[in-house]
């Protein structure tokens, strides 16, 4: 699976947009864009995904840039319930894959997002 | 929808002991994965299982393993407990294997090894 580089620590303001950068130079063609977050002492959770356009929904939007070398997670109007880990992660997606090596989720070290009023 | 489910919450055993713990995936979900969560190494992948099977695994030794039933829940057990393997344990459903679909977490089960 392809590595992910993410910035160890982000601050935004409330009511502002969070605009969290993902480097994933090495993705192959097959590999999907995810983002999950984990709120403290919580299970993570899902947010979106991507392959290579950009995409949409109710909690957030995800740009992947045309090379797909790496993305940005976009929080539009950042809460302070927002204030969590991200992560950012690239993985193979496909019906019926077999095998041992692909689908498995691997998490980075993430982005620790501080949502200050 | 009722969500992920793990039981239980919260777990104290000795070194040397054993542990089973539970998880539950949402309704109509067939895939179900298990992660440890430590401060030192983070989320790591440790299997997930589908339609009984076990699909995938992760770099742990032997002495993790897992099950799943007919209803898709699932357990895993670890024997010969260490004082490493306290940690945050979780469970994840997703509604097809792996590899498809999003997976959704459970709280996690907090075991302590003394």
């Amino acid at each position: 699976d392809a590595k992910t580089t993410q910035p160890p620590s982000m601050d935004c303001a409330e009511g502002r947009a969070a605009n969290l950068p993902c480097n994933h130079s090495t993705i192959s063609g097959n590999e999907y864009v995810y983002w999950y977050r984990q709120i403290h002492s919580q299970g993570p959770q899902y947010i979106i995904h991507g392959l290579k356009n950009n995409e949409t929904n109710e909690m957030a939007s995800l740009i992947i840039t045309e090379d797909r070398k790496s993305s940005t997670l976009i929080l539009p109007h950042a809460t302070l319930r927002d204030t969590a880990v991200y992560y950012c992660i690239v993985r193979v997606r496909a019906p019926n894959a077999g095998g041992t090596s692909y689908g498995k989720l691997t998490f980075g070290q993430g982005t620790i997002l501080t949502v200050h009023p | 929808k009722a969500g992920v489910t793990q039981t239980p919450r919260y777990l104290i055993k000795t070194r040397g002991q054993q542990v089973t713990l539970s998880c539950s995936p949402i309704s109509g979900h067939r895939s179900v994965s298990w992660y440890q969560q430590t401060p030192g190494q983070g989320l790591q992948f440790l299997f997930e299982y589908f339609s009984e099977t076990q699909r995938n695994k992760g770099n742990f030794p032997g002495r993790f393993s897992g099950r799943q039933f007919s209803n898709s829940r699932s357990e895993m057990n670890v024997s010969t407990l260490e004082l490493g393997d306290s940690a945050l344990y979780l469970c994840a459903s997703s509604p097809d294997t792996l590899a498809w679909g999003e997976q959704y977490f459970g709280p996690g089960t907090r075991l302590t090894v003394t």
